[in-house]
């Protein structure tokens, strides 16, 4: 079956612009996460939704991120008024249980 | 709070030679404990992952790894190293299926003939 699926695959963006960041998670996978991957570190936490409920913002780094998963499928990771720092690797994983598996990643960059 | 350390973020070994890639985490309750292995320009692949059981696990391409509790450690290991294990290895740990995973800085693993 296919795996996590995300797009683009890279987005550069001028300062200022909005961006948005689509994931497909695998099939009937009820959980959904985003995390932030700058160049060098371990990815960090975003955001989880289960189902189509946001059970957990607490890493969105500020009010510019919002993200959605309106049907419980789909997820868009939207970013406004991107920032130079915003320049990462935003990776999606889904899950069933403990296990989580990663998409390929949307590689960002803020010029 | 609970964070995950991975000594040493380069790690160069020879080919045949083993590899010892080391993890520790803090909490005072034991975690799931994931190793994940990341290509360049591609997402994160599961290795191996300890839950509950055996202490000693296996994973896909010849790596294992032992859950240590009064080490509080996670180490991942192989016995002889080949060219194509060249790529970045991440520890993570959550604390029950379904929460967020908190990852170590990486460890690059470099293989030289």
């Amino acid at each position: 079956g296919a795996g996590v699926s995300q797009s683009p695959r890279y987005k550069v963006a001028k300062r200022g612009q909005d961006v948005a960041l689509r994931c497909d998670p695998i099939s009937g996978h009820v959980s959904l996460f985003w995390y932030q991957q700058a160049l060098g570190q371990g990815p960090e936490f975003l955001t989880y939704f289960q189902n189509e409920a946001q059970l957990d913002k607490s890493g969105l780094p500020s009010d510019r991120f919002f993200a959605e998963r309106p049907e419980g499928s789909v997820s868009t990771l939207k970013i406004q008024r991107t920032q130079q720092e915003d320049s990462a690797v935003y990776l999606c994983a889904s899950s069933t249980g403990e296990t989580q598996y990663f998409g390929p990643g949307t590689r960002l960059l803020v010029l | 709070a609970q964070s995950v350390t991975q000594l040493g973020s380069h790690v160069s070994v020879s080919e045949g030679a083993l590899v010892l890639l080391r993890c520790n985490y803090s909490s005072s309750v034991p975690p799931y404990l994931f190793w994940y292995v990341q290509y360049p320009n591609q997402g994160l692949q599961l290795l191996l992952k300890y839950t509950t059981g055996a202490t000693l696990v296996k994973g896909i391409n010849g790596f294992e790894a032992e859950f240590k509790k009064s080490e509080t450690s996670f180490h991942l290991t192989k016995p002889s190293a080949h060219m194509s294990d060249a790529a970045e290895y991440f520890c993570a740990v959550t604390w029950g299926g379904g929460n967020k995973l908190t990852f170590g800085t990486g460890t690059q693993l470099k293989v030289e003939l």
